[in-house]
């Protein structure tokens, strides 16, 4: 069965430095999203992406955050400058269409702040 | 704002026994809700999805509920097994967007 893959599964990096997460959704979904989830607390949702641009975003997805479609098949979450709070599990997300429908989740990577 | 409420404290079964699990919400008008499954590690994976014209779904050992009246939505598995045990999710939505707002989710631990 098709599924999102996301590298790395475990990303630690500096306060400050810029990271980048990948992510390829599955071949033929049209929609993707990316979600975070900070250690025991709830899968929180970050941006939705569709027809390379922004759909809808989070208050949590802010300036430091940004989202691209580099090709046809990879999809990235960048962080600017990256904070101590930013520390979470990023989970990307893929439906084949939109509003409503059921999306599948990559395993995540485990992003740590030091 | 917008709440989603589900058991805030784990919810521990013997197996073969039904597990009921509830998602609570305020301050929405969902068009449909959806339940996912998530193990310690792993991404979410969907289960089921229930419209509002829907009082009933159901997928193998899965049966979900969804009252628009009471603001809520039940879901069981049947015939538990230890396989089952794991945190679930649910998702109410309206027909607009493409967030997924979930609640914390409930953890169910199935014992032999």
């Amino acid at each position: 069965e098709p599924e999102v893959t996301q590298t790395p599964s475990h990303q630690v990096t500096q306060m400050g430095q810029e990271v980048i997460l990948r992510c390829v959704p599955i071949s033929n979904h049209l929609y993707f999203y990316w979600y975070r989830q900070i250690l025991g607390q709830k899968v929180e949702f970050l941006v939705s992406f569709y027809n390379n641009e922004i759909s809808e975003k989070s208050e949590i997805f802010d300036d430091q955050f940004s989202v691209e479609r580099p090709d046809g098949s990879n999809f990235t979450l960048k962080i600017r400058s990256t904070k101590l709070e930013d520390s979470a599990m990023y989970f990307c997300a893929s439906s084949s269409r939109g509003p409503g429908q059921p999306q599948h989740f990559g395993d995540g990577t485990r992003l740590s702040i030091l | 704002s917008q709440k989603i409420e589900q058991n805030s404290e784990a919810l521990n079964i013997q197996e073969g026994k039904t597990a009921t699990l509830t998602c609570n919400y305020t301050n929405y008008s969902p068009a449909y809700l959806q339940w996912y499954r998530q193990d310690p590690g792993r991404g979410p994976v969907f289960l089921l999805l229930i419209r509002e014209n829907e009082k009933e779904k159901r997928k193998e050992r899965l049966k979900v509920t969804f009252d628009t009246t009471l603001k809520q939505s039940l879901f069981h598995i049947t015939a538990s097994q230890p396989a089952d045990s794991a945190t679930y999710l649910c998702a109410p939505r309206a027909n607009s967007g493409y967030a997924l707002n979930f609640g914390k989710g409930t953890s169910l631990l199935v014992t032999p």
